[in-house]
C-alpha cells in the first residue's frame, strides 16, 4: 500500500539547534514531493515542493529538504531553528505508479523549541 | 490568508442534528477537496471534486454528503454524525485536480458531535 511515514512524532529543540525531520514514502514511479506546516491556531502552508530537478529543494523561511530517490525519502532540515518555528510538519506525496492524484499525508511531526 | 476561507471556524453539534460546512475559494482553482484531521492521525482525504465533479470518495460514511455548485464553493453536509466524528475538517484547493499541482489550505472547522 502507498503510505508515508514520518518518524518523529515530536521534537524538541533549543534555538539556534540544527533541524532534520524524517520522510520516508512507499510509493514506486514519479512522485511529486510537498512539505507542509501548521502554526498554532494557523491553516496548513506550503513550506516546500519538489516535483523535478534539483533534489535539494530551498524553501520559506529558510526550510530546505532533499529527495533521495534510493532511499524514497524527502528530509526536512533547517540549520538554526527559531523560536517561532514551532509548529506542526507535515510531509506529502503525490503521484507513484498508479499517477494517485490524491495527496497523501504522515501523521505530522511537533516542533516545539525552546526560547 | 490563503484564499480558502471556511464557515464556521467552529461547530458543536448534537448526533441528530443536520448542519453544513462551507468554503470558499477566491484563487481560480479548478479543484476542491474535504480533508478530515484527528489527533495523531495522517490527513484523511475525504471528497475530491474538479471542475464541479465528484472524482473521489474515500469510502466516506454517507453521512457526509458533499456539493459542490461551482468550482468556487463547497459544502460538506452533515447528518446524524457520531461522536467519533468529532474532527478539524479542511477544505482546499488546486488549480487542477492533477498531482502536478500544490493544495492551499482554509483554515478547518472545528467540529465537535456531542
Amino acid at each position: 500500500a502507498q503510505s508515508v511515514s514520518q518518524h518523529n512524532h515530536h521534537v524538541i529543540l533549543s534555538e539556534a539547534a540544527s533541524l532534520e525531520l524524517g520522510c520516508n514514502y512507499s510509493y514506486g514511479g514519479t512522485v511529486n514531493l510537498f512539505w507542509y506546516v501548521q502554526y498554532p491556531g494557523q491553516h496548513l502552508q506550503l513550506l516546500l515542493k519538489y516535483f523535478s530537478g534539483d533534489p535539494l529543494v530551498k524553501g520559506i523561511k529558510g526550510f530546505e529538504a532533499e529527495f533521495i530517490k534510493s532511499k524514497f525519502s524527502f528530509n526536512l532540515r533547517k540549520p538554526s531553528v527559531q523560536w517561532s518555528d514551532t509548529a506542526e510538519y507535515f510531509c506529502a506525496v503525490m503521484g507513484g505508479v498508479y499517477n494517485n492524484n490524491d495527496m497523501r499525508f504522515g501523521a505530522g511531526t511537533r516542533l516545539t523549541v525552546k526560547p | 490568508e490563503t484564499g480558502v476561507t471556511q464557515t464556521p471556524r467552529h461547530l458543536v453539534m448534537g448526533m441528530t442534528n443536520k448542519k453544513s460546512l462551507k468554503c470558499e475559494q477566491h484563487l481560480g482553482h479548478n479543484a476542491m477537496y474535504w480533508y478530515k484531521q484527528s489527533a495523531k492521525k495522517p490527513l484523511e482525504l475525504m471528497f475530491v471534486y474538479n471542475f464541479k465533479e465528484q472524482t473521489e470518495n474515500n469510502s466516506v460514511p454517507s453521512r457526509f454528503s458533499p456539493e459542490c455548485p461551482n468550482s468556487s464553493h463547497l459544502f460538506l453536509h452533515l447528518h446524524t454524525l457520531q461522536p467519533e466524528d468529532s474532527a478539524l475538517y479542511l477544505c482546499a484547493s488546486s488549480q487542477g485536480g492533477s498531482s502536478s499541482y500544490e493544495q492551499y489550505f482554509g483554515p478547518g472547522t472545528r467540529l465537535t458531535v456531542t
